[in-house]
């Protein structure tokens, strides 16, 4: 069946201005991940959905990272104002939700912030 | 809260060659560990993963792990690699606790894999 897909593949912006990621996870998965993949940070937890709720934002390095799911579905993750640290690859996961189950990763969109 | 340590950023090897890629965690609470590859713009795959059980894990194109305890170590290894194998590799852990909230992996910074004809 189709993966966990993001889109853009790829974004370039300028600093200052604000982007908008996507994430489709797999039909029927119910938890969700975003990660950041930079070169300076290793691979970082951002944020976590699961079902109705609360998000665990704690992984979130400012106030201008927001994310949100709708529809238990879809995730956006936002970030305004981008700074040039914010150059990384944000992958998203998804899983069945309980604690021991596979995380299924898509191939990240790429941002680079100029 | 957890860390992983993966010894070896690099690790160039020959064709056919054994592998072994080094990770040490640590952890104030019980986890799940996992192994997961990335090649060349993709995203991240599992390769392997212990939850419980036999400390021995066997996971996907060929690759094992095994779990200790009181090293607090997963090393990842496989007897013979190919050209293919060429990736990078990231270790991780996540909380097994039922009172811990999800369970977002703690990545270790990965060990790159250059496989040599």
């Amino acid at each position: 069946g189709a993966g966990v897909s993001q889109s853009p593949s790829n974004k370039v912006t300028e600093k200052g201005k604000d982007v908008e990621l996507r994430c489709d996870p797999i039909s029927g998965h119910t938890a969700l991940y975003w990660y950041r993949q930079s070169l300076g940070q290793g691979l970082e937890f951002l944020i976590y959905f699961q079902g109705n709720s609360a998000p665990d934002k704690s992984g979130l390095p400012s106030d201008r990272f927001s994310a949100e799911r709708t529809g238990g579905s879809v995730s956006t993750l936002t970030i305004q104002r981008t700074q040039q640290e914010d150059s990384a690859v944000y992958l998203c996961a998804s899983s069945l939700g309980l604690r021991q189950e596979t995380q299924y990763f898509g191939p990240g969109t790429r941002l680079l912030v100029l | 809260a957890q860390s992983v340590t993966q010894l070896d950023s690099q690790v160039p090897v020959f064709e056919e060659a054994p592998v072994e890629l080094r990770c040490n965690y640590s952890s104030s609470v019980s986890v799940y560990l996992f192994w997961y590859v990335q090649y060349p713009n993709q995203g991240l795959q599992l390769l392997l993963k212990y939850l419980s059980g036999s400390t021995l894990v066997k996971g996907i194109n060929g690759f094992e792990a095994e779990f200790n305890k009181s090293q607090t170590s997963f090393h990842l290894r496989k007897p013979s690699v190919h050209i293919s194998d060429t990736a990078e590799y990231f270790c991780a852990v996540s909380p097994s606790s039922i009172k811990a909230a999800g369970n977002k992996l703690t990545f270790g910074g990965g060990t790159r894999v250059l496989v040599k004809p």
